[in-house]
């Protein structure tokens, strides 16, 4: 099992520019999140997708909209990229009513 | 507001127990206490969490004080591995885990 995979693992984008952040989990898992880790900082959910078919906001949702494709996928898309959203960014997701959330490698974003 | 609140750093000899603090004051009746680690360049992984009891598994024990406003992580000996940043979180509203800025656990041989 590959658990949960992200892609691309590095970009870099010019301030107003849209990308889609990519990532799947083979693990049957009905739950899946985004989160945004800055600089020095801890990890803060921007949203999260408790079963196939619904999502909802976190603590810091504006900017970014998401999509859960099916169950294994869930992509987090920035429509006018900012400076502001530079972070590395990272998926988990975890079984309904377990707490443990398996984390991606993360993708690492510049906006210049 | 902060939610959790942990020191920056701390350190610890190998082989020697360690015990991470995290104060939660205004933690609810209905929030879980979750503990995550990162190693560098990593997503975090799951450690251990609890709500009311002491919670023991393969890698850890939490310690939650009987108020709940604080807990303690414990790892029963330290090794070089252990060397990571440990995220103490709360579980609010479900699925919304709030992370705070973590403790840097520097293990020395």
């Amino acid at each position: 099992n590959a658990g949960v995979t992200q892609t691309p693992k590095f970009q870099v984008l010019k301030t107003g520019q849209s990308m889609t952040l990519q990532c799947a989990q083979d693990m049957n898992h009905n739950s899946m999140y985004w989160y945004r880790q800055d600089p020095g900082m801890g990890l803060r959910l921007i949203y999260y997708s408790a079963s196939e078919g619904t999502t909802d906001k976190g603590e810091v949702p504006n900017g970014y909209n998401v999509s859960r494709l099916n169950k294994r996928e869930f992509s987090l898309r920035l429509e006018s990229a900012a400076p502001s959203q530079t972070s590395v960014y990272f998926c988990a997701s975890s079984p309904t009513g377990v707490n443990e959330q398996f984390f991606g490698p993360g993708t690492r974003l510049t906006v210049l | 507001d902060a939610k959790t609140t942990q020191p920056n750093s701390m350190e610890s000899n190998e082989e020697e127990p360690v015990h991470l603090p995290c104060n939660h004051s205004t933690i609810s009746g209905t929030d879980y206490i979750h503990w995550y680690r990162q190693l560098p360049s990593q997503g975090p992984e799951y450690v251990i969490h609890g709500l009311t009891s002491n919670v023991n598994n393969r890698m850890a024990s939490l310690a939650i004080a009987e108020d709940r406003k604080s807990s303690t992580l414990i790892l029963h000996r330290a090794t070089l591995r252990d060397a990571a940043v440990y995220y103490c979180i709360l579980r609010e509203k479900g699925n919304q885990f709030y992370f705070g800025t973590g403790t840097s656990l520097t293990v020395i041989p």
